[in-house]
């Protein structure tokens, strides 16, 4: 199985923040990487796939970057809706394998 | 509207078994691929097992093979997961989600609310 995982674990900034969460991949998995937000109580919300294509309807100040085992996802002005979980998960192989998650909380 | 809705989760004894069911509507059901992913209580996310637009085709996370079926009804628009042989670690919350993009597996672009299914003597 290919094993994600994420840094930091977890994360405390303040609003209009820059702030960057590295995935890396246990092997290679090209592109197929995607990014999810999650909020307490909710399900989870596809953000960013193909490592840097911006799902429909997300805010631009989410991007996404990187190939191969090492990913990131930038938020490049915190705003208090994006205080919540980030995920990353690979799509490159069965069994599909999450990163553990990187809490984002406020300072 | 475009929704997910699971249903069936509960409180279940170790070694019985429960049937998850998700509705889909205001979607083309029957185009979509399918993915069951779970969640532990406070934990991270945990793909379960997905089946494609036909059911022909159905792949598992090994903590669920042979345990875990996969199937869907599409004259029904709703998935299905049955699971048997419950253990405690199969406590969490059930998420259906639609396979994106069409006619990939790859990601998960819609989700249900989850269904919480608790395994406790």
């Amino acid at each position: 199985d290919i094993q994600m995982t994420q840094s930091p674990s977890s994360v405390s900034a303040s609003v209009g923040d820059r702030v960057t969460i590295t995935c890396r991949a246990s092997q290679g998995i090209g592109s197929r990487l995607a990014w999810y937000q999650q909020k307490p109580g909710k399900a989870p919300k596809l953000l960013i796939y193909a490592a840097s294509t911006l799902q429909s309807g997300v805010p631009s100040r989410f991007s996404g970057g990187g190939s191969g085992t090492d990913f990131t996802l930038t938020i490049s002005s915190l705003q208090p809706e994006d205080f919540a979980t980030y995920y990353c998960q690979q799509a490159n192989s069965f069994p599909y394998t999450f990163g553990q998650g990187t809490k984002l909380e406020i300072k | 509207q475009v929704q997910l809705v699971e249903s069936g989760g509960g409180v279940v004894q170790p070694g019985r078994s429960l049937r998850l069911s998700c509705a889909a509507f205001g979607v083309s059901f029957s185009s979509y691929a399918m993915h069951w992913v779970r969640q532990a209580p406070g934990k991270g996310l945990e793909w379960v097992a997905v089946i494609s637009h036909d059911g022909n085709i159905k792949n598992y996370a090994d903590s669920v093979k042979g345990r875990f079926p996969i199937s869907r009804d599409n004259s029904k628009n709703t998935l299905y997961l049955q699971m048997s042989s419950l253990r405690t670690e199969d406590t969490a919350v059930y998420y259906c989600a639609r396979a994106f993009p069409d006619p990939y597996y790859w990601y998960f672009d819609l989700w249900g609310r989850g269904a919480l299914v608790t395994v406790s003597s």
